[in-house]
């Protein structure tokens, strides 16, 4: 069975740091590559970044290049997005999504996401 | 900056068909958008349902497909259920470094 729980999560103030954790298992970790993608309370959906298969390509949204990294683990089965200098616009839940084995744009799962609170 | 714009909210009956559509402000969609499709429930993570414009996952219900019409990506839903309530959100990718979700749409099964 496909699983990817995130984690890292949690109270930050602005200007603060946090790195979120997806860690993924019933599945060839190595052939997919994954987005983070975030959703901030009763809004829609915002891609945040993606990392192909071997960390070759990596993109970012324009409203977080900069401050965040975007890492991945091959090893561990692990996918990593360090934040750095947050803002009270990054509020929102951010969701580990997989990209189809060996394709490059379609999601075939969601993790069921993480909560960063950005807040003074 | 491209933006991605779906209807606001839509509302079936029982049984009913409804079309839910996706377009760009940079012209037509096609094909080469690879055109995505999610549903979202309250209190959820979003579920996959259309990918590359027209296909379907395995878990994917017969009655929702997707298509392109009139230079939009379009999921259609033909026989609605009160459970196809629900968000719903497309995706476009104009480039590896350009992904785009629409701003959802607000299905009502009533």
């Amino acid at each position: 069975e496909v699983q990817m729980v995130e984690s890292g999560g949690g109270l930050v103030k602005p200007g603060g740091s946090l790195r979120l954790s997806c860690a993924a298992s019933g599945f060839t970790f190595s052939h997919h590559g994954f987005n983070w993608v975030r959703q901030a309370p009763g809004k829609g959906l915002e891609w945040v970044s993606s990392i192909s298969p071997s960390s070759a390509y990596i993109y970012y949204a324009d409203s977080v290049r900069g401050r965040f990294t975007i890492s991945r683990d091959n090893a561990k089965n692990s996918v990593h997005l360090q934040m750095n200098r947050l803002r009270v616009e990054d509020t929102a839940m951010y969701y580990c999504v997989r990209i189809l084995e060996y394709g490059d744009f379609d999601i075939d799962h969601w993790g069921q996401g993480t909560l960063v609170s950005v807040s003074s | 900056q491209t933006v991605v714009t779906q209807e606001p909210s839509l509302t079936v009956s029982p049984g009913g068909t409804v079309t839910l559509t996706c377009a760009s402000s940079t012209g037509a969609v096609t094909s080469g958008d690879y055109a995505n499709w999610f549903q979202q429930k309250p209190g959820q993570a979003p579920r996959p349902l259309i990918y590359t414009t027209t296909k379907k996952h395995s878990w994917t219900p017969a009655r929702f497909s997707g298509s392109l019409l009139g230079g939009k990506a379009a999921l259609t839903l033909s026989g609605a259920r009160p459970e196809d309530e629900a968000d719903y959100y497309c995706l476009l990718y104009y480039s590896r470094a350009q992904v785009v979700f629409g701003g959802g749409t607000k299905l009502t099964v009533l």
